[in-house]
């Protein structure tokens, strides 16, 4: 059974760009989590995704979007990157349960704008 | 409200002893409570979890224990190994914040 899974794995980008970047999800697993992991912190939730719609948001812009497939795999699209906007990206998939929810991550994808 | 408090920010434990690192949240609504364990340049990875209904869990050398009145809980590691050298973050949700609040993460070192 293939975990969570998440591609690229490293990507350079510039100032102003635009970037995707994709995840799929445990078998089983119908939600999808969104994390940014600055250098020595933890992750901070970017949106929450479920039956193909964002479901929860944390503090980021609107340069920060998202999309679920009918499969539950999901992309997370960032536009007029920011040198701030350098950190891991992580993705984590779960069932959607009535209360707290166990998450899996991803390894993560290493996002470096230049 | 939705912050979890953790510390040590940093550790360094001698083989075979044991590593503790302490947590406490604000919000009453989070009733589910996970451990991570990352290693650098890698994602989190699930170690070991709890529910507010038992005030401690154990798998192999790891142990959580959970004061519910406190609102604090805390992560024991047993006979400490180099292989255990990582950033340990708590984290926490529930069923009106699904998304995991996390820690700041405590760095432990195992001296061999």
């Amino acid at each position: 059974d293939a975990g969570v899974t998440q591609s690229p794995t490293h990507l350079i980008k510039t100032r102003g760009q635009q970037v995707t970047l994709r995840c799929s999800p445990k078998s089983g697993h119908d939600t999808v989590s969104w994390y940014q992991q600055a250098l020595g912190q933890g992750p901070q939730f970017i949106f929450q995704y479920y039956e193909e719609e964002e479901r929860q948001r944390g503090n980021f812009p609107d340069r920060f979007s998202g999309h679920q497939f009918p499969n539950y795999s999901s992309e997370l699209n960032v536009n007029a990157l920011l040198l701030g906007d350098s950190a891991l990206y992580l993705c984590a998939s779960s069932y959607r349960t009535g209360g707290g929810e166990t998450q899996y991550f991803g390894p993560g994808t290493r996002l470096l704008v230049l | 409200q939705q912050q979890v408090k953790q510390s040590p920010q940093s550790l360094i434990v001698q083989k075979g002893g044991i590593s503790i690192i302490n947590c406490a949240y604000e919000n009453t609504a989070f009733d589910y409570f996970p451990w991570y364990q990352q290693f650098p340049g890698k994602g989190p990875a699930l170690l070991i979890a709890i529910r507010p209904d038992v005030s401690e869990k154990k798998e192999g050398r790891f142990t959580i224990s959970f004061n519910k009145s406190a609102k604090q809980f805390s992560l024991h590691i047993m006979d400490s190994q180099p292989g255990d050298s990582a950033t340990y973050f708590c984290a926490a949700n529930g069923t009106g914040r699904r998304a995991l609040t996390f820690g700041s993460g405590t760095r432990l070192q195992v001296q061999p």
